[in-house]
């Protein structure tokens, strides 16, 4: 069974930037048939997805075009995570962050229980 | 404003079927899988349906998803008070992004 488990702050100030990490159990970061989302929830956005990672031969990424400015998304093999970095954060981004799995079936089927990250001063 | 259009709210009585609409376009719904989440305040989205029409183990046969074009929707028949959640269609988009839709409020009355 996979797991997925958000961490970071739950308050950052406007204009910094946004870590979070996603520990995963029961798949490997490095899997060529999995990729590893970041996706956020707020009342005015709904679900928001933000970008991914994933290998296959080599690392790749894709981000939404509303964050790709400011976003990046990492893995950590050694430690089986993978992260996001959003900059310049301002209230607007205030949510629930889940970082999640899609799998071989093509579908995001796994999330963690989320994060809920306020900016505010 | 979301991609795929959803409407904001349903309703029915316990032992009715309720039909949730989802509504894409063709780089999105028209050439990729739907999928359908159920979500209860406070947790996170669960997976109810996908590639349109496939049951993850565990979720009930009352629950069924359907596609046509650029539409897709969810089914739940033998309505249950326990129903009671917010449904959410996804699918992955040519342009390489996942899209949601607004979601659908189910009031069991």
């Amino acid at each position: 069974q996979v797991q997925l488990q958000e961490s970071g702050p739950g308050l950052v100030k406007p204009s910094q930037t946004l870590s979070l990490t996603c520990a995963i159990s029961g798949d490997s970061v490095s899997s060529k048939s999995a990729a590893w989302n970041w996706i956020r929830q707020s009342p005015s956005r709904g679900l928001e997805w933000l970008g991914r990672t994933y290998y296959r031969s080599k690392w790749s990424n894709n981000y939404a075009v509303s964050v790709k400015s400011r976003i990046t998304i990492k893995p950590d093999t050694s430690k089986n995570q993978f992260s996001l970095q959003l900059n310049s954060m301002t209230p607007e981004d205030t949510a629930v962050y889940y970082c999640t799995r899609s799998g071989d079936l093509g579908v995001l089927d796994y999330w963690g229980q989320g994060a809920l990250v306020t900016v505010s001063s | 404003q979301s991609v795929l259009t959803q409407p904001p709210s349903a309703s029915g009585t316990p032992g009715q079927r309720v039909t949730f609409s989802c509504s894409g376009s063709t780089s999105n719904i028209g050439s990729n899988s739907v999928h359908w989440y159920q979500q209860f305040p406070g947790t996170a989205p669960k997976l109810l349906i996908y590639r349109d029409n496939q049951r993850p183990s565990g979720v009930p046969d009352r629950f069924s998803g359907s596609k046509s074009g650029t539409s897709a929707s969810l089914a739940i028949s033998g309505l249950q008070s326990e129903d009671e959640a917010d449904y959410y269609c996804a699918a992955w988009d040519d342009s390489l992004t996942w899209l949601f839709g607004g979601g659908t409020k189910l009031t069991v009355l």
